[in-house]
């Protein structure tokens, strides 16, 4: 089983600051590395696929990049709205797995 | 517009068995594999397992913890798809979310229904 491994755990974070989660697989993953937002008492939601690539719809100031083993996925001028738990998620091989998350929160 | 609608979450004893369903709209249903995925309270997601579509076989793939107790299905005419959860455990107690899968081999979630609750508990 592919273990992903998050960090940090939890940030705070003030408005339009940069913000950095990074995710490494426990094995070459390749480019098969995807990204969910969940907002408190929200479903998850996808904002990147194939670790680099947008869903249709994700504000612009989402970004992801990566391959192999680390990953990172970055949040450009952080908004009020983006305060939420961020999860990397592999597809690579079966068992799929998700990162065990990052809490970022708005100060 | 695509919607995933679960239900038939519940309070339920331990051993017991409990059918989830995941009511699909807005998209050709079967043509994407459907997956599940669960969240126990206050902790993070983890997969359940998928279907893959019908020209992909049609087969399933589990998660190691619910392998031989859970088992996926679906309904194309009906575009909906299948949770049957036997020997449940409290261990099983979660919200869980019905996804569609996209990609070669359901690789991401692209649309996640509202999740349904289930309870194990005596």
């Amino acid at each position: 089983e592919i273990v992903l491994t998050q960090s940090p755990d939890f940030q705070s974070v003030t408005p339009k600051e940069k913000v950095t989660i990074t995710c490494r697989a426990s094995q070459s993953i390749g480019s098969s590395l995807h990204w969910y937002q969940q907002k408190p008492d929200q479903s998850p939601k996808l904002l990147i696929k194939y670790a680099s690539q947008s869903f249709s719809g994700v504000p612009s100031r989402f970004s992801g990049s990566g391959s192999g083993t680390d990953f990172t996925l970055t949040i450009n001028s952080l908004e009020a709205e983006d305060a939420a738990t961020y999860y990397c998620h592999q597809s690579s091989s079966l068992p799929r797995t998700f990162g065990q998350g990052t809490k970022v929160e708005i100060k | 517009e695509v919607q995933l609608v679960e239900s038939g979450g519940g309070l339920v004893q331990p051993g017991r068995s409990l059918r989830l369903s995941c009511t699909a709209s807005g998209f050709t249903f079967g043509d994407y594999a459907m997956s599940w995925v669960r969240q126990a309270p206050g902790k993070g997601l983890e997969w359940v397992g998928f279907i893959r579509s019908k020209a992909y076989g049609g087969t399933t793939e589990y998660a190691a913890s619910v392998k031989g107790r859970f088992t996926i299905s679906r309904d194309d005419s009906k575009s909906i798809a299948y949770l049957q959860m036997n020997s449940l455990k409290t261990e099983d107690t979660a919200v869980y979310y019905c996804t569609r899968g996209s990609g070669s081999s359901s690789d991401y979630f692209d649309y996640w229904g509202q999740g349904t609750l289930v309870t194990v508990s005596s």
